[in-house]
């Protein structure tokens, strides 16, 4: 069974950066798993941030990127902000079905 | 605008059906895959399935093999999960969401809340 990774928890302070993680137990994380990265706020449905590895969607605000970060993809929040406290996922695509990542919460201290 | 309406929840006994939909508006829908996603209380959001542009291909987390069922309609625009022999580990918020091909995912719907409880 496909397990992919994410750190539970990390905290930024307002204006810093950090970065997410996402790991596959099946190995390295590449452009072939068509990383996608989602934002969700309690309550809402998730909207997408991030789609095959670094591509934004016209909604996504800029401070957002995302990468390949040696074996894993990699969300990066540079110049946090008070919003962007939210739970974040990733999703990696194997070939039919997708598997989501646990998530991340995301604190803003 | 993009639209995506998702309904048919509600609170249903273990080991009865239900019939999610997802009326889609604002878009060609027949050009796009779609899926489901759901997220029981307080949990992650876990991937279930995905239906092609036309049909002719779907696939399904292990988890609900056997057990649901994905379907489209595109003439009336919607979609439709089909979930059999329900349990209570089915109790979650259940999301339609739009890929554009590439498994670019944009467009989430508000969710319904299945209930399996006796």
């Amino acid at each position: 069974q496909t397990v992919v990774a994410q750190e539970p928890s990390l905290t930024v302070s307002p204006g810093g950066t950090v970065t997410l993680t996402c790991a596959s137990t099946t190995g390295a994380v590449t452009s072939n798993h068509y990383p996608n990265w989602f934002q969700q706020k309690p309550g809402q449905a998730p909207t997408a941030l991030i789609y095959r590895t670094t591509y934004k969607h016209s909604w996504t605000p800029a401070r957002f990127s995302g990468s390949l970060l040696g074996d894993k993809a990699a969300l990066t929040l540079s110049g946090a902000q008070p919003e962007d406290e939210a739970e974040y996922y990733c999703l990696l695509y194997f070939g039919g079905p997708g598997v989501f990542g646990g998530g991340t919460k995301l604190t803003v201290l | 605008q993009v639209q995506l309406v998702e309904s048919g929840g509600g609170v249903v006994q273990p080991g009865r059906s239900l019939r999610l939909s997802c009326a889609a508006s604002g878009f060609t829908f027949r050009t796009y895959a779609m899926h489901w996603v759901r997220q029981a209380p307080g949990k992650g959001l876990e991937w279930l399935a995905v239906i092609w542009f036309d049909g002719s291909k779907s696939y399904y987390a292990d988890s609900v093999k056997g057990q649901f069922t994905i379907s489209r309609d595109n003439l009336k625009n919607t979609l439709y999960l089909q979930m059999n022999s329900l349990r209570a580990d089915d109790t979650a918020v259940y999301y339609c969401a739009r890929e554009e091909s590439g498994w670019l995912f944009d467009y989430w719907g508000q969710g319904t809340l299945v209930t399996v409880s006796s």
